[in-house]
């Protein structure tokens, strides 16, 4: 079984400039997640979604980042403008949507260095 | 709301030796927790789940853990390290009734001497 496929692997852009992130999930799996890991940190997860619908985007800051899945299978992540804050690895993750105890199956992750 | 506090951001041990990963949750339902480990420059690896089929959970490479729903805890043990066990560990939160909403702990970072 193919497993959750991320591009970029990495980026390096300057601050103030736009980037975008591509997450192709798992066959089947209705429920995608990006999370954002900084350094020394757990993931914080941006958003999640399900099929096409937004479960969660609490953490998500609105007025820079923006996210998609259209026709509920690939998504992308995107970020204008970029600060210097916002190096880390971008995670995507995607499970299966029904049912408790569904673990989530992760990406390799996209690391973004913003300088 | 749900949380999880990994109380050791740091865990060294020598090789053979027991490991211990602490894990505290607070969920306000009866959550799902994982543990997962994340090598250098690879992906997060699922090691193991609670299914509330049993208390005592086994996963790969050895691995077990304890869901003690008194303390609230689901730390992570292995009777004798290996090398290669040297990662960064996160315990993981899920409550149902978020939507499968997955809330990951600080990490610990395990260093595995020889």
């Amino acid at each position: 079984e193919a497993g959750v496929a991320q591009s970029p692997r990495y980026k390096i852009i300057e601050k103030r400039q736009s980037v975008a992130f591509w997450c192709n999930p798992i066959s089947g799996h209705a429920t995608l997640y990006w999370y954002q890991q900084i350094l020394g940190q757990g993931p914080k997860l941006l958003i999640q979604f399900q099929n096409n619908g937004v479960v969660d985007d609490s953490q998500l800051p609105k007025d820079r980042f923006s996210a998609e899945r259209l026709k509920g299978v690939d998504s992308t992540l995107k970020i204008q403008p970029a600060k210097l804050e916002d190096s880390a690895v971008y995670l995507c993750a995607s499970s299966l949507a029904t049912g408790r105890h569904t673990e989530a199956f992760f990406g390799q992750g996209t690391r973004l260095t913003v300088v | 709301a749900q949380s999880v506090t990994q109380l050791d951001s740091h865990v060294s041990v020598s090789e053979g030796t027991p490991v211990l990963l602490r894990c505290n949750y607070s969920s306000s339902y009866s959550p799902s927790l994982f543990w997962y480990v994340q090598h250098p420059n690879k992906g997060l690896q699922l090691l193991l789940k609670y299914t509330s089929a049993a208390t005592l959970v086994k996963g790969i490479n050895g691995f077990e853990a304890e869901f003690k729903k008194s303390e609230t805890s689901f730390h992570l043990t292995k009777p004798s390290a290996h090398m290669s066990d040297a990662a960064e560990y996160f315990c993981v939160v899920s409550d149902n009734n978020a939507g499968n909403m997955l809330t990951f702990g600080g990490g610990t970072r395990l260093m595995v001497k020889p």
